[in-house]
């Protein structure tokens, strides 16, 4: 959908260890996001970008970091995975010109951390 | 900080029957976006809404937002197996809200339907 890819679709690792998950966009759009989702609290906001190397956070970034080096490419860093970041991470974009724009979802990356 | 908070957030009903899920925030909203995802999918965005008092009509599925900003609701007339998945509303305020460039967009926790045949 809307061109967006989430690498891996799915990913087991062990506590302690570093992980990767890749969004990838082939529509040069401005805004990216990634979310994650667990039952009974709906979608929360982990970190967004609005441009090449411009980046804050959102309401649970504790624990994760990104970068985004190229406008097609956000990438969302567990520096050291625990337990509690099992979960589904989505990444979004916006494809709209304005901020207000609705978001349009990747497929997914199931992360269990053991 | 900002929440949505959504009910129901199970909703079981008979093939035919209508469903209402409801979404209200503790602050003024600019605007509110419903997403659906069905089981083991993403959410996809159903509608957004933007001004006081506004409905708006897509098929079976009514969705207002309330004259102060603050609430809305999504409706669905006579449900099918089709409807089944998670119905979410995302509230987000303003640009100067949250004094950056990006509106905050704040999602409820989510109304499950399941449709009964």
């Amino acid at each position: 959908d809307a061109g967006i890819t989430q690498s891996p679709r799915h990913k087991v690792t062990e506590t302690g260890t570093p992980v990767t998950l890749r969004c990838h966009q082939t529509e040069n759009h401005r805004y990216m996001y990634w979310y994650r989702q667990d039952p009974g609290h709906g979608l929360r906001l982990i970190h967004y970008s609005y441009g090449v190397k411009d980046t804050d956070k959102g309401e649970v970034s504790d624990g994760y970091s990104v970068s985004r080096s190229k406008t097609e490419d956000f990438l969302l860093t567990l520096e050291s995975a625990t337990s509690s970041q099992t979960s589904v991470y989505f990444c979004a974009i916006s494809p709209g010109a304005n901020w207000n724009s609705p978001l349009h979802f990747g497929n997914g990356t199931r992360l269990t951390v053991t | 900080g900002q929440q949505v908070m959504q009910i129901p957030q199970y909703q079981h009903v008979q093939e035919g029957e209508d469903f209402t899920t409801y979404c209200n925030s503790s602050t003024t909203l600019s605007n509110i976006q419903w997403y659906k995802q069905r089981p083991g999918g993403h959410p996809v965005f159903l509608i957004q809404l933007v001004k006081s008092g506004e409905v708006k009509k897509q098929k079976r599925l009514t969705f207002q937002f309330g004259e102060a900003k603050k609430n809305s609701s999504l409706h669905i007339t006579a449900t099918q197996t089709t409807d089944v998945g998670t119905y979410f509303c995302a509230g987000q305020r303003g640009l100067n809200a949250g004094g950056t460039s990006y509106g905050k967009l704040t999602f409820g926790q989510g109304t499950i339907l399941t449709v009964h045949p």
